[in-house]
């Protein structure tokens, strides 16, 4: 199947710090890439839509000035939290739609544990 | 808006067991469905689709569609306890979208 890796795997930093996270597709094109955020023993809640050379789609309630969106490459997209608090310590995960396969299928990368002190 | 529907659980099977997950769905216009398991701490994996109706098998998971009921389930035979998970069920994007839906997950827990 489709590959989808993200880095860093877990990060620790202070509070007030930024952090970036990478999303990249090895296999395949995508043109689209989902952001997540889950939660301990929580559903995964979408954040935004990355679109490849445009702006990202947020959802209802994110803000977009704290988590700055990037998708300069069909391969590649980044989240970066702004100005980190320990309310935003979660599991950030990435996804993406292999362009030009079934598009509706989803692969997830492995996922990036933040933790803000 | 669509919507899919799942039961939390905790869901208890013993070893050997046949476990059941259900979801239903309230998009008539959805083709396909995707099952994903999530182990605690890790990120959601793909597992099983299913296009039709009727039941798709592999190995041993079987998914089962039945549009008319707008519900889908995953069947996993002969339960083990590394099959302890959480089971989402997802439809996929509609109308120029390619945002699936995902419902909350079933948490599945399979014991000695």
């Amino acid at each position: 199947g489709a590959v989808v890796s993200q880095h860093p795997s877990w990060v620790i930093c202070k509070s007030g710090t930024s952090v970036k996270i990478e999303c990249r597709s090895l296999d395949f094109q995508a043109t689209t890439m989902f952001w997540y955020r889950q939660f301990p023993k929580q559903s995964l809640m979408l954040m935004a839509t990355s679109n490849e050379g445009s702006k990202a789609t947020y959802e209802q309630g994110v803000e977009k000035d704290k988590f700055l969106i990037n998708h300069a490459s069909l391969t590649l997209s980044t989240l970066t939290v702004t100005s980190a608090h320990p309310e935003d310590s979660s599991f950030y995960i990435c996804s993406a739609p292999p362009s030009g396969r079934a598009k509706d299928t989803q692969y997830f990368g492995p996922g990036t544990r933040l933790t803000v002190l | 808006q669509k919507e899919v529907e799942q039961n939390s659980g905790p869901l208890s099977v013993p070893e050997g067991a046949i476990a059941s997950l259900n979801c239903t769905y309230s998009d008539r216009g959805s083709q396909s469905f995707f099952w994903y398991r999530q182990y605690s701490g890790k990120s959601p994996e793909l597992i099983m689709f299913i296009y039709s109706n009727g039941d798709k098998e592999d190995g041993r998971f079987t998914a089962q569609l039945n549009k008319a009921s707008q519900y889908v389930s995953l069947l996993i035979r002969d339960s083990q306890p590394s099959d302890s998970a959480t089971y989402l069920c997802a439809a996929p994007p509609s109308g120029g979208s390619y945002i699936p839906t995902f419902g909350r997950g079933t948490s599945l827990i399979v014991h000695p």
